[in-house]
């Protein structure tokens, strides 16, 4: 399975945009990109996912660069209820496993 | 609307003893998942069902089994508990076997596993 990389841990302040990056260099071109956040005490939860075009949607956005080897999950407007740990994943079409790293902490700040 | 449910949430275990972890979804999802989650780490997965009546090891399966037991249903079992065991561990299911991409992962919130 292909391998994401992401910074250990971010700040942000409140109400101010957020850009969690993350590197997929050995993505495959069928590979769906997935991020999670998990919150404290609670089981993960899905965010969003893409494949080639940027996507949209009322938790946050997904820039996607144009060779697929990088993305950015974008939160427009911290709260600090999005403090948590952020999740990168490869999706291999058709595959059964969703391999989890070790995410990037979120903290934000008031 | 539940979603995924899981009981016990929390537990402590003596060395050698076993348990059942159950798991109940209620999403008329086909596929499950039994992940740990140790301090500091990401998920790994331990085992998943791609649909009712099949069960597939996954990164770390030694010491636990599985059994699918219906299509909401999916329990981990411990046989004999090593401190090494003292994890979180997550049920999830998602809707479709082998969706192409899509398949979002709903997660219960964790049974917190203790082995003295």
């Amino acid at each position: 399975d292909a391998k994401t990389t992401q910074p250990n841990s971010m700040e942000s302040n409140e109400e101010e945009p957020v850009h969690l990056p993350c590197n997929h260099s050995t993505i495959s071109g069928t590979d769906y990109i997935h991020w999670y956040r998990q919150l404290p005490s609670q089981g993960p939860e899905y965010v969003i996912h893409g494949l080639t075009s940027n996507v949209n949607n009322r938790m946050a956005s997904l820039a996607i660069a144009e060779d697929r080897k990088s993305s950015t999950l974008i939160l427009h407007r911290a709260t600090l209820r999005d403090a948590a740990v952020y999740y990168c994943i490869l999706r291999v079409p058709y595959g059964q496993n969703f391999v989890f790293g070790p995410g990037t902490r979120l903290s934000v700040l008031p | 609307n539940a979603g995924v449910t899981q009981t016990p949430k929390f537990q402590v275990l003596k060395t050698g003893q076993s348990m059942t972890l159950q798991c109940a979804q209620d999403m008329n999802h086909n596929s499950m998942y039994w992940y740990r989650q140790d301090p500091g780490m990401g998920l790994r997965l331990i085992y998943y069902s791609a649909s009712e009546g099949t069960t597939d090891k996954g990164e770390v399966p030694n010491g636990y089994n599985v059994s699918r037991l219906n299509k909401r249903e999916f329990s981990l079992r411990l046989e004999s508990a090593a401190p090494s065991q003292t994890s979180v561990y997550f049920c999830a299911s998602t809707r479709l076997a082998g969706t192409p991409g899509t398949g979002e992962l709903f997660f219960g919130e964790g049974s917190r596993l203790t082995v003295l």
